[in-house]
C-alpha cells in the first residue's frame, strides 16, 4: 500500500498568514493527489485535485503544488474560517489511502 | 443540490453485523462511482471501500476485506455497506462520498457506528 505522511502535524498560526503544509507519498503516485478540509463535527470538503486543480467554489487562497513523491498545500492570508484539519489522499490506485492529517490552529 | 444521506449506524456487538445506506439525490446517481471512508474518534479519515456506477467492480481495504461488501442500487439511488463480523476498531463515523475522477467531492454527513458489549 502507498503510505502518505503529511507534516506537521499541527501548526499554530494568526489570521492573515501564510500556511504551508506536505504530504509525502511512500512511492511515485504522479499528481493523483486531493487535499481535503474537514471542521470539527463535519464532514471534510475537496479542496484541490490532481495535485494543483482547485475545485469549484473554494477560495483561491487554497494552491497545491508537486508531483511524483512530494505535495505541498499552501494557504495565504488565513482566515477564520480556514481554522481546521486538512488531509491529503492518494488516488494512484484505488487502494485510497489519507494523510495523518495536519491541524492549523489559532495562535 | 447534491445531497447523500447515511443511514444505518448504530450499537452492535462485536461479531455483529450491520448495513450501511446512503441515499444520494441532485446528480445522476448510476454514472458514479462511490466510495465509504470512516473515521474513528478523534483520528483521521480512512479509505474503506469504493464501487464503479454500474456495481459490477468493488475494491476494499484489507482492514475489512472479506467481512464488509459494498453494492448499490441504482434504481433507487442508494449505495449499501454490509458489515459482518464486527470488531471494536470498526467503531467510527462512517461517510459515504461521490467520486469525480479521482477524488471525492461530495460527502454525507456520516452515520456513526459503535461496536461496544
Amino acid at each position: 500500500d502507498i503510505q502518505m505522511t503529511q507534516s506537521p502535524s499541527s501548526v499554530s498560526a494568526s489570521v492573515g498568514d501564510r500556511v504551508t503544509i506536505t504530504c509525502r507519498a511512500s512511492q511515485d503516485i504522479s499528481s493523483w493527489l486531493a487535499w481535503y478540509q474537514q471542521k470539527p463535527g463535519q464532514a471534510p470538503n475537496l479542496l484541490i485535485y490532481a495535485a494543483s486543480s482547485l475545485q469549484s467554489g473554494v477560495s483561491s487562497r487554497f494552491s497545491g503544488s508537486g508531483s511524483g513523491t512530494d505535495f505541498t498545500l499552501t494557504i495565504s492570508n488565513l482566515q477564520p474560517e480556514d481554522f481546521a484539519t486538512y488531509y491529503c489522499q492518494q488516488a494512484k490506485t484505488f487502494l485510497w489511502t489519507f494523510g495523518q492529517g495536519t491541524k492549523v490552529e489559532i495562535q | 443540490e447534491v445531497q447523500l444521506l447515511e443511514s444505518g449506524g448504530g450499537l452492535v456487538q462485536p461479531g455483529g453485523s450491520l448495513r450501511l445506506s446512503c441515499a444520494g439525490s441532485g446528480f445522476i446517481f448510476s454514472t458514479y462511482a462511490m466510495t465509504w471512508v470512516r473515521q474513528a474518534p478523534g483520528k483521521g479519515l480512512d479509505w474503506v471501500s469504493t464501487i464503479s456506477g454500474s456495481g459490477a467492480g468493488t475494491a476494499y481495504a484489507d482492514s475489512v476485506k472479506g467481512r464488509f461488501s459494498m453494492s448499490r442500487d441504482n434504481s433507487k439511488n442508494t449505495l449499501y455497506l454490509q458489515m459482518n463480523s464486527l470488531r471494536a476498531d470498526d467503531t467510527a463515523v462512517y461517510y459515504c462520498a461521490s467520486v469525480q475522477g479521482r477524488q471525492l467531492d461530495y460527502w454525507g454527513q456520516g452515520t456513526l457506528v459503535t461496536v461496544s458489549s
